[in-house]
């Protein structure tokens, strides 16, 4: 595609519920990553994935959240038992091996 | 992880040259110095980036300092839509590839019209 693209753009949920958002990074980047960003901050890493292989998921922060890419292209990030203080954008981007990080929109998603 | 030290704002008038600087003093010999920038409502996006030389793009222009603990980006003539957050990032490989990037809290740059 020509850039990255996240879905849903806007996720509102209530405290307990899990979501799945979706990260369709730029056709033929091999590694993928995800970031948090909180209001006014600048995006924290919480993983990346070299094609399905998922080197380093030091950022997660806590066995709640998790993230696949089983084909090496699409990649989803599930946070499990959502809780307030998860409430953020949560940001995608994509790289070449070796080239800068292309970001995506971000989705909001916000927990009652 | 080394780490940078930016001041939290900026001001600059249109069609003004802006220098947003960067300190990196515990740098090593192989961190490489990035600069990304978000717009408000939207993803960082690449600026530049440079390992010991300065570096000129069409976006900007990265003066690195001889001993490499401090680095100054330069925008030439600041428009309205450089308005922004500036994050000046250390990575170990080039271009930041296979790496996660470690942003701070950056500078923010207004452009007054």
């Amino acid at each position: 595609g020509a850039g990255v693209s996240q879905s849903p753009r806007y996720k509102v949920t209530k405290r307990g519920q899990d979501v799945t958002l979706r990260c369709d990074p730029i056709s033929s980047h091999a590694t993928l990553y995800w970031y948090q960003q909180a209001l006014g901050q600048g995006p924290e890493f919480l993983t990346y994935f070299n094609y399905e292989a998922q080197p380093d998921k030091s950022g997660l922060p806590s066995d709640r959240f998790s993230a696949e890419r089983p084909e090496g292209s699409i990649s989803t990030l599930t946070i499990q038992r959502t809780e307030q203080r998860d409430s953020a954008m949560y940001r995608c981007a994509s790289s070449l091996e070796g080239t800068e990080q292309f970001f995506g929109p971000g989705t909001r998603l916000t927990v009652l | 992880d080394a780490k940078t030290t930016q001041p939290n704002s900026m001001e600059s008038n249109e069609e003004e040259p802006v220098h947003l600087p960067c300190n990196h003093s515990t740098i090593s010999g192989t961190d490489y110095i990035h600069w990304y920038r978000q717009l408000p409502s939207q993803g960082p996006e690449y600026v530049i980036h440079g390992l010991t030389s300065n570096v000129n793009n069409r976006m900007a222009s990265l003066a690195i300092a001889e001993d490499r603990k401090s680095s100054t980006l330069i925008l030439h003539r600041a428009t309205l839509r450089d308005a922004a957050v500036y994050y000046c990032i250390l990575t170990r490989t080039n271009q930041g590839g296979s790496e996660k990037l470690v942003f701070g809290k950056g500078t923010k740059l207004t452009v007054n019209p």
